[in-house]
């Protein structure tokens, strides 16, 4: 089984709608991210969480806002969808021991209509 | 602020050939952290390879092998007799001293990443 799940894996909305995009982990790492990949633009972050009660901002976080429900589990929301989120979305994971390697899942494709 | 610049957008070659793709990168840290991802046609991200900013040794992993070099702030990636299977984005990243950083602004900054393509 893998290390990193997401789901949905690929997901279609509608503009204005309200989506969720979760995480689970069975690494044991205290840390979680959320990214986005856009062609061309390589990934970047939007949120992160060192611990359940610990979230902080990304480079690009406008428009989302995540919940850190376990150390296992980070979601990622979209209150109000709009068509330039859509993109790949990926979670990753990192161990307090060694932070700075983050071990990805396997991705969520989004497309906002 | 740091920066991963990957130079080459799409590289082609032809199977059995020897590639390089190239990576440099920009930090005021002295203490900092390289890495190299995979991104086959799949979608998924593969971690490939860390390496921090005091060992500057060469290292090879079978066909790939890695030239870390401090003085031109690169971190080449080299694919020994290519495969078709090796087609993928490959990304460079940095990640600054988490040990300075503590529980700031931590941060893996991402190059906009190589598309390979070997041809059978």
């Amino acid at each position: 089984d893998a290390d990193v799940t997401q789901t949905p894996r690929n997901r279609i909305t509608k503009t204005g709608k309200r989506i969720m995009l979760e995480c689970s982990q069975t690494k044991g790492h205290d840390r979680m991210y959320w990214y986005r990949q856009d062609p061309g633009l390589g990934l970047r972050l939007i949120y992160y969480s060192f611990d359940v009660k610990d979230i902080n901002k990304g480079e690009i976080s406008d428009g989302y806002s995540v919940s850190r429900q376990a150390q296992a589990k980070f979601s990622l929301s979209l209150e109000s969808a709009i068509p330039n989120q859509t993109a790949l979305y990926f979670c990753a994971t990192s161990d307090l021991r060694w932070p700075d390697t983050q071990y990805f899942g396997p991705g969520t494709r989004l497309t906002v209509l | 602020a740091q920066k991963v610049t990957q130079a080459q957008t799409e590289i082609s070659v032809v199977e059995k050939e020897d590639v390089t793709l190239d990576c440099v990168y920009e930090t005021r840290d002295t203490t900092y952290y390289l890495f190299w991802y995979k991104q086959p046609p799949s979608g998924e991200l593969v971690f490939l390879i860390r390496r921090n900013s005091f060992d500057e040794q060469n290292e090879i992993s079978g066909r790939y092998s890695w030239n870390f070099q401090k003085s031109t702030s690169s971190f080449n990636f080299t694919i020994t007799a290519s495969q078709v299977v090796d087609s993928a984005v490959y990304f460079c990243a940095l990640s600054e001293d988490y040990l300075r950083s503590g529980a700031g602004s931590y941060q893996l900054t991402f190059g906009k990443g190589t598309k390979l393509s070997v041809i059978p």
